[in-house]
C-alpha cells in the first residue's frame, strides 16, 4: 500500500520561502509522477506541479516562476520550495501520486502552511 | 475561479440517483481523455473515484459512473447513500495551459 507523509514548517512569514518535503512509502520512486497539490481555506484544489524520475517536470504556469519540485530517489523523497510567500499562498499542501493519465492514486494526509508575520 | 465549472450544491435522497455536471472547454474537458472524479469528505484528502472519463479503480462500486459529451463531463451517483455525502471534484488536462485543471467543486447532500 503506497502512502505519503508531507513535513514541513507550518507556519512561513511573508516574502519567504515554503518548504515542503514528502516521504513515500511502499512504492519505487520510478513509479508516477510526484506532484504538489494544494486547497485554500474552504476552496477547491489547485494544482502545482510534478517531477518524474526521468528528470521531466511541469508546473501550473501561474505558479512556474516561484515553485521548484526535486527529487531524492536514495530517500524516497521529493520536495516543494515556494518563493516570496503572500497571504494567498496559505493553503492545505498534499503530495501526490500522479498516474501517467494525470489522475491522483494516492495523496498524503495534507499539511496545513500558514503565512502570517 | 476555478478553470471547469461545476454546481456549487446537489441534493438527492437515499436510494435515487444524482448527477454532477463538469463544464470545461474545447481545450480540456471537450479535447481531454484525462477527466476524473474525486470525492472528499471534511478534513481529508479527495480520493479518486473515475479515471479517463469513465473508468473506476479497484474497490469504487458500480454505483458510480463517468461520462462525458462534448466539453461537459458528467458523474452520476445511483442508489445514493447517506454516506455519499461528501464534496464532489473534477479534474481534467488542459491543453492551453498544459497542466491539470479543477472545478470548484459540487457538495452533495442525502436527505
Amino acid at each position: 500500500q503506497v502512502q505519503l507523509q508531507e513535513s514541513g514548517p507550518g507556519v512561513v512569514k511573508p516574502s519567504e520561502t515554503l518548504s515542503l518535503t514528502c516521504t513515500v512509502f511502499g512504492e519505487s520512486m520510478n513509479s508516477y509522477y510526484w506532484t504538489w497539490m494544494r486547497q485554500s481555506p474552504g476552496k477547491g484544489l489547485d494544482y502545482i506541479g510534478y517531477i518524474h524520475h526521468s528528470g521531466a517536470t511541469n508546473h501550473n504556469p501561474s505558479l512556474r516562476s516561484r515553485v521548484a519540485i526535486s527529487l531524492d530517489t536514495s530517500k524516497n523523497q521529493f520536495s516543494l520550495k515556494m518563493t516570496s510567500v503572500t497571504a494567498a499562498d496559505t493553503a492545505v499542501y498534499y503530495c501526490v501520486a500522479l498516474r501517467n493519465v494525470w489522475a491522483m492514486d494516492y495523496l498524503g494526509q495534507g499539511t496545513l502552511v500558514s503565512v502570517s508575520p | 475561479q476555478s478553470a471547469l465549472t461545476q454546481p456549487p450544491s446537489v441534493t438527492g435522497s437515499p436510494g435515487q440517483s444524482v448527477t454532477i455536471s463538469c463544464t470545461g472547454s474545447s481545450s480540456d474537458v471537450g479535447r481531454s481523455t484525462h477527466v476524473c472524479w474525486y470525492r472528499q469528505a471534511p478534513g481529508t484528502a479527495p480520493k479518486l473515484m473515475i479515471y479517463e472519463g469513465a473508468n473506476r479503480p479497484s474497490g469504487v462500486p458500480d454505483r458510480f459512473s463517468g461520462s462525458k459529451s462534448g466539453n461537459t463531463a458528467s458523474l452520476t451517483i445511483s442508489g445514493l447513500q447517506v454516506d455519499d455525502e461528501a464534496t464532489y471534484y473534477c479534474s481534467s488536462y488542459s491543453y492551453s495551459s498544459a497542466c491539470l485543471v479543477f472545478g470548484g467543486g459540487t457538495q452533495l447532500t442525502v436527505l
